[in-house]
This record gives structure tokens, C-alpha cells and sequence, in this order.
């Protein structure tokens, strides 16, 4: 199973990051897993932003919820993430992974993202 | 919240010894539901242990993990060169569902 996120590398405050994350072929229509967005910043370390499964339920983490709408489309074999009303410390890099449930076990290679002016 | 503290913060040790890493959680971790990665500069986190002690298809048998409730334990028994890196600990439970501890370097001495 592999991975592989895409989207700008820079955006500017208080506008809305978006990434794509394609899985191979076939994968992601697997009912046994769930699809997630996780974030690693200097300040925060590694952040679970949410995880949607093929049916298109999302679980978001509460300290985001506000501001993340995930979303998927089995067709194309990808699923997306929304970001809205981004800050300095929306800075990280973005990696989508597969999860079975309780762990992740394959990951994407990370998109770096900025927000700055 | 299920806060992971992992400790030590920074492990310095020669190749051919023995690493014994710690995380604690805030609150009991149900079903063992405790994931161990490790992460290389500029690559993504690798699966090494799920359910606390199942180590991951093509992971070494170097790796082991162990522990329950809120105390578990990743162990290398035989420090390779390829095992510097830095080493997370991950539970599934409560609100948010999953959680990352900060994170123990393993630096050669």
C-alpha cells in the first residue's frame, strides 16, 4: 500500500490549506481501513488532525474541528483535507496514512507546509 | 486527554548494547492499544510495534515491546547502526483518538 500527499507548499494566513493524498490502486475502497491526516511541527510534535473511512464518516481531533473538513473520493482513489483560517502554527509537515484502527501502519513520505506572508 | 510521556528524553549508546525505552500515559490504556514508530530525518514515522508487543510485518526481531495500563516499554536488544533515530509512542482511546508521545532520540555514544 503506498501513499502520497500533494498540495502548496506555502499559504497564506487566514486563507485555507489543501492537500490530496492518492493512495494506489484499488486500496482505498479496503473496508477494513480507515484513512488519516497526522501533523509533526517542532512545537507540537506528531498531531492526529482526523481519518475518514470509504464510506465518507470523519473523525476529527476536537482541538481542530472547527477548522478541518476531510474528505474522499473512492473513484480517484484519494481523499483530501481542509484546513480553514490557517495561522504561523498551522506550519508542520502533513502526512496522510492507512490505519486498521488503533495504529498506522503505512505512511505517506509528508508534505511540507508554510504559512506565511 | 491521554498525555504520553516518554522518557528519556535522549539516549546516547554504542552499537551492540542494549535500549530500553519508556512511555507512560495519563490514563490506562485500554486493550493495550500502544503503537511504537521510528522516525529518520526527512522520512515519515515506521510501524515497529502494535498492540503493545506485535511487532510489524519486516520489522527485526531486535524490537521488542512490552507493558500494560498506563507503562510501557520498547527494548532493542542489539543496537545496530540503522537504529539511530528517534522513537515514538502512539495510543488509540478517549477524545482526541489517537496520541503521540514527544518522542526519545537514540543517538550513537
Amino acid at each position: 500500500l503506498q501513499l502520497q500527499e500533494s498540495g502548496p507548499g506555502l499559504v497564506k494566513p487566514s486563507e485555507t490549506l489543501s492537500l490530496t493524498c492518492i493512495v494506489s490502486v484499488g486500496s482505498i475502497s479496503n473496508t477494513d481501513y480507515y484513512w488519516a491526516w497526522i501533523r509533526q511541527s517542532p512545537g507540537k510534535g506528531l498531531e492526529w488532525i482526523g481519518s475518514i473511512y470509504h464510506s465518507g464518516k470523519t473523525f476529527y481531533n476536537p482541538s481542530l474541528q472547527r477548522r478541518v473538513v476531510m474528505s474522499i473520493d473512492t473513484s480517484k482513489g484519494q481523499f483530501s483535507l481542509r484546513v480553514t483560517s490557517v495561522t504561523a502554527a498551522d506550519t508542520a509537515v502533513y502526512f496522510c496514512a492507512s490505519s486498521l484502527g488503533d495504529h498506522f501502519d503505512y505512511w505517506g513520505q509528508g508534505a511540507r507546509v508554510a504559512v506565511s506572508s | 486527554e491521554n498525555v504520553l510521556t516518554q522518557s528519556p528524553g535522549t539516549l546516547s549508546l554504542s552499537p551492540g548494547e542494549r535500549a530500553t525505552l519508556s512511555c507512560r500515559a495519563s490514563q490506562r490504556i485500554a486493550s493495550n492499544f500502544l503503537a511504537w514508530y521510528q522516525q529518520k530525518p526527512g522520512q515519515a514515522p515506521r510501524l515497529l510495534i502494535s498492540g503493545a508487543s506485535t511487532r510489524a510485518v519486516g520489522v527485526s526481531d531486535r524490537f521488542s515491546g512490552s507493558g500494560s495500563g498506563t507503562d510501557f516499554t520498547l527494548t532493542i536488544s542489539r543496537l545496530e547502526p540503522e537504529d539511530f533515530a528517534v522513537y515514538y509512542c502512539q495510543q488509540y482511546g478517549g477524545s482526541p483518538f489517537y496520541t503521540f508521545g514527544q518522542g526519545t532520540k537514540l543517538e550513537i555514544k
